[in-house]
């Protein structure tokens, strides 16, 4: 039931380079969110969408940027990779709040800044 | 600024007893608690939520227990199984909007046999 995908599921990539992150889903919430996850910190947000066009910061939102031109893709990009931009990165999507159950989660990027 | 705290990065639980995961928050704000659970290389799932106006939530063998005065709340999974193997991470947001997640570091279970 993969109603959101991530894509690609492992990168490697220089540092300085851009890179782009890209999350799809079918389930047509209205909110998508990016997190990074690393050791000692959990999931940490770095930016969400509220709408199509409509996006925010999160708290590590510093060296990334996020479009969201159409309801059902949402990009992460890294304008110039730092190796501290090396993470496991998820995407969530989620309905109004209310629901009960939260995100659902795509199955992550691992990104290596080399 | 760590505003949702798991203390206890890992945990060793025996196969049948009593697994017990804790998270403190600091935040008043926060009004609604999650609790996710991680397998290696897949994201994390859902599992069990409460919301502020009550302190207990079950669902089969996971139960969330909320103190609000002190800002801490519980994972409670009995009898722990072999399955229940995997990175707990709780959550924490206030209603409306975005939804916006805080999460804790997560903590590593490890059910022995």
């Amino acid at each position: 039931d993969a109603g959101i995908t991530q894509s690609p599921r492992h990168k490697v990539t220089e540092t300085g380079t851009p890179v782009t992150l890209r999350c799809h889903q079918t389930e047509n919430h209205r909110y998508m969110y990016w997190y990074r996850q690393d050791p000692g910190h959990g999931l940490r947000l770095i930016h969400y969408s509220y709408g199509v066009k409509d996006t925010d910061k999160g708290e590590v939102s510093d060296g990334y940027s996020v479009s969201r031109s159409k309801t059902e893709d949402f990009l992460l990009t890294l304008e110039s990779a730092t190796s501290s931009q090396t993470s496991v990165y998820f995407c969530a999507i989620s309905e109004e709040t209310g629901a009960g159950g939260g995100y659902t989660f795509g199955s992550g990027t691992r990104l290596t800044v080399v | 600024d760590q505003q949702v705290k798991q203390n206890s990065p890992s945990l060793s639980v025996q196969e049948g007893r009593i697994s017990i995961l804790n998270c403190d928050y600091t935040n008043s704000m926060f009004d609604y608690f999650l609790w996710y659970k991680k397998y290696p290389a897949e994201g994390p799932t859902f599992l069990i939520s409460i919301s502020s106006i009550k302190d207990k939530n079950e669902d089969g063998r996971f139960t969330v227990f909320l103190n609000k005065s002190a800002k801490h709340l519980s994972l409670h999974i009995v009898p722990s199984q072999p399955g229940d193997s995997a990175v707990y991470f709780c959550a924490a947001s206030s209603r409306g909007g975005a939804q916006k997640l805080v999460f804790g570091q997560g903590t590593r279970l490890t059910i022995n046999p």
